[in-house]
């Protein structure tokens, strides 16, 4: 069974473009979920979806945003980047009824 | 807001010793509390959950506690190897966002 899939799995921008992230998540996962990592501020919760629903959001400016496909494959998307924005970005999925998360290798994104 | 704490930062111990990792989070109104290990450049790996209405899970050398009412988990590992070497990171999920601590980056020496 595959895992979790994010791609890009490294990203390189400047300041002022956006960016895309995608992850697929497990087979018959219908939950997803993302998150930021960073040396300084940890891993912090940016928003999940299930069945194209985002359920919670994190504390994050209206620059980051998501969106659920109905193949339960989930895309996030950064606009107008700012040099903190550089981070490694994680997306996780659990079946329906359980709450075992199952994360991805993650997104590394640098800001320049 | 939910803050989650893990002592100590980092633990260095020789082979075969146990460790004993904590977490403390301030509200106790949780659906559960996860632990992972997270290896460098790497995503986490589920390693325990414990529901809020439990006091422990345990799987093969690892063994957790939750103490819901104080506030507090601890994750124990028996005979620690070189392959636990890794960071551990406790989360507490409520209202479908987990909220997680710092972590804890354990080494075992050879």
């Amino acid at each position: 069974k595959a895992g979790v899939t994010q791609t890009p799995r490294y990203l390189i921008k400047t300041r002022g473009q956006q960016v895309t992230l995608s992850c697929s998540p497990i087979s018959g996962h219908r939950s997803v979920s993302w998150y930021q990592q960073t040396p300084g501020q940890g891993l912090q919760f940016l928003f999940e979806y299930f069945s194209e629903t985002q359920r919670n959001k994190g504390n994050f400016p209206g620059r980051f945003s998501g969106r659920q496909f109905s193949n339960s494959r989930s895309e996030m998307n950064v606009s107008t980047l700012e040099l903190g924005d550089s981070a490694l970005y994680l997306c996780a999925s659990s079946a329906p009824g359980d709450e075992k998360l199952f994360f991805g290798s993650g997104t590394q994104l640098s800001v320049l | 807001k939910q803050e989650v704490t893990q002592i100590p930062a980092a633990l260095s111990v020789p082979e075969g010793e146990n460790l004993v990792l904590n977490c403390s989070f301030t509200d106790s109104a949780i659906y559960n509390l996860q632990w992972f290990r997270q290896d460098p450049g790497k995503g986490l790996t589920s390693l325990l959950l414990i529901q809020s209405s439990q006091r422990e899970q345990t799987s093969g050398r690892l063994n957790a506690s939750l103490d819901k009412s104080s506030g507090r988990s601890t994750l124990y590992i028996a005979a620690s190897q070189p392959g636990d070497s890794a960071t551990y990171l406790c989360a507490v999920e409520d209202d479908y966002k987990l909220s997680f601590g710092a972590g804890t980056t354990v080494t075992v020496r050879a």
